[in-house]
């Protein structure tokens, strides 16, 4: 099946921290995702990027869908200690019905 | 709008026992996922559902199995329960979309 190679596994930094993490893949994806998870629950859903190159920003979040669509990236600006979870990307292959393939995620830490 | 409920929150299992991981959503979403995640792992594609009466198999659907009677409803049934099968369960749905997955709060299974 796809592969999604997430990075880095896990951060540790401080209040105020700017944090940067990214998706890569072997195959091309149409649509990325970006999810974050609370310890016991259920993923929710950040940003979502249907385009090669597209910048989208939700508050102090940013995702960038890859020119290659085979990446994407998330930045965190001013980290603040709720940003606390761990982060799950997410590629689909098609723009109509077809599955997730996710990665396996950042886990980050925020010292008050 | 209560969203993706799942029931039970924590289960125990002895080996051999079956049981059924209840998923609900109010949403009116045609599509609807099962996923497992272990630790460490991001989440992996158990059984989907495309509308009421259509499942398929995602990536892991060995142990598993699932039916969809109606919009709201899409059980999962574990009928011979494996250590191999502890994990956290999470039901997912959404509208036409993919990028519109919205997940239950999970299952969390131990089998001993």
């Amino acid at each position: 099946g796809q592969q999604l190679n997430q990075s880095p596994q896990s951060m540790f930094i401080q209040e105020g921290e700017d944090v940067s993490m990214n998706c890569t893949s072997s195959s091309i994806f149409n649509t990325w995702l970006w999810y974050k998870q609370d310890p016991g629950e259920g993923p929710v859903l950040l940003i979502a990027l249907y385009k090669a190159g597209e910048l989208t920003s939700n508050g102090r979040l940013t995702a960038q869908f890859g020119i290659t669509r085979k990446d994407s990236f998330l930045n965190i600006s001013a980290s603040i200690p709720s940003d606390v979870g761990i982060y799950f990307c997410a590629g689909q292959l098609d723009s109509g019905y077809s599955t997730l393939t996710f990665g396996k995620g950042t886990m980050l830490l925020v010292s008050p | 709008n209560a969203g993706v409920t799942q029931t039970p929150k924590f289960r125990i299992l002895k080996i051999g026992q079956s049981m059924t991981l209840q998923c609900t959503q109010d949403m009116n979403h045609n599509y609807m996922y099962w996923y497992r995640q272990d630790p460490g792992m991001g989440l992996k594609l158990i059984y989907y559902s495309v509308g009421a009466g259509i499942t398929d198999k995602g990536e892991v659907p060995n142990g598993y199995n699932v039916s969809r009677s109606t919009t709201e409803d899409f059980p999962l049934r574990l009928e011979l329960a494996a250590p191999s099968q502890t994990s956290v369960y999470f039901c997912a749905s959404a509208s036409g979309r993919a990028e519109t997955q919205y997940f239950g709060p999970g299952t969390r299974l131990l089998v001993l």
